[in-house]
């Protein structure tokens, strides 16, 4: 199985400022056919089911704010929040699906400080 | 708009069993592949199980084979987690998510439902 080790575990970021989210994978997740890293990122609030924010590593949602960005590739990736707002405050979520099974990192919570 | 509605969790006792449910609208069921995930309160996501559009194909989490088996019914638009031999560890809220597979390119599951939770107890 692939594991997805996400850094840190939490973090508090003042509003307005940049917050950096650390996903590494076990393995590569780049599917070489294609050029796209199987990697996506959720965000999940209190009492929600996760949101997905961003897939391919660094395609943004609809709908998703582009405050929001992924990079990386093959076992290295990031989520930015560029200028975190109060809304942004969830625990956020790294996902591979390159393999059987799916793995998500065990979530990196991001506060306000 | 796209709703899942998950139901049948509850309280049960270690070696039992339930049928948990997901009822889909707002899109073409059979078009996409669905997920359970579940989620001990206050921890991580873990992944369950799948099954392709047309329920040929299916895949488990290794912690869960044996014990649970995911179905659909493209009729009645529903989802479906027989789970089995409950174990203290299965306790979780179990989410029902959909993803597209798509000229043979998988993506990432984008809707989900509000989950069910499944409570293993004594």
């Amino acid at each position: 199985d692939i594991v997805m080790t996400q850094s840190p575990d939490s973090l508090a970021v003042s509003l307005g400022e940049r917050a950096t989210i650390n996903c590494k994978s076990s393995q590569s997740v780049l599917y070489r056919s294609n050029n796209k890293n199987y990697l996506a990122w959720y965000q999940q609030k209190p009492g929600q089911p996760p949101k997905l924010l961003i897939h391919w590593a660094s395609a943004r949602e609809s709908g998703v704010p582009d405050r929001f960005s992924g990079s990386g590739s093959g076992t290295d990736f990031t989520l930015t929040i560029s200028s975190l707002q109060a809304e942004d405050v969830a625990v956020y979520y790294c996902l591979q699906y390159y393999n059987n099974p799916w793995t998500f990192g065990q979530g990196t919570k991001v506060e306000i400080k | 708009e796209v709703q899942l509605v998950e139901s049948g969790g509850g309280l049960v006792q270690p070696g039992g069993s339930l049928r948990l449910s997901c009822a889909a609208s707002g899109f073409t069921f059979s078009s996409y592949w669905m997920h359970w995930v579940r989620q001990v309160p206050g921890k991580g996501l873990v992944w369950v199980s799948s099954i392709s559009g047309d329920g040929s194909r299916t895949r488990y989490v290794d912690s869960v084979k044996g014990r649970f088996t995911i179905s659909r019914d493209t009729a009645k638009n529903t989802l479906y987690l027989q789970v089995d031999s409950l174990r203290v560890e299965d306790t979780a809220l179990y989410y029902c998510a959909r993803s597209l597979y798509d000229s043979g390119t998988y993506y990432p599951c984008d809707s989900w439902g509000q989950g069910t939770l499944v409570t293993v107890s004594s």
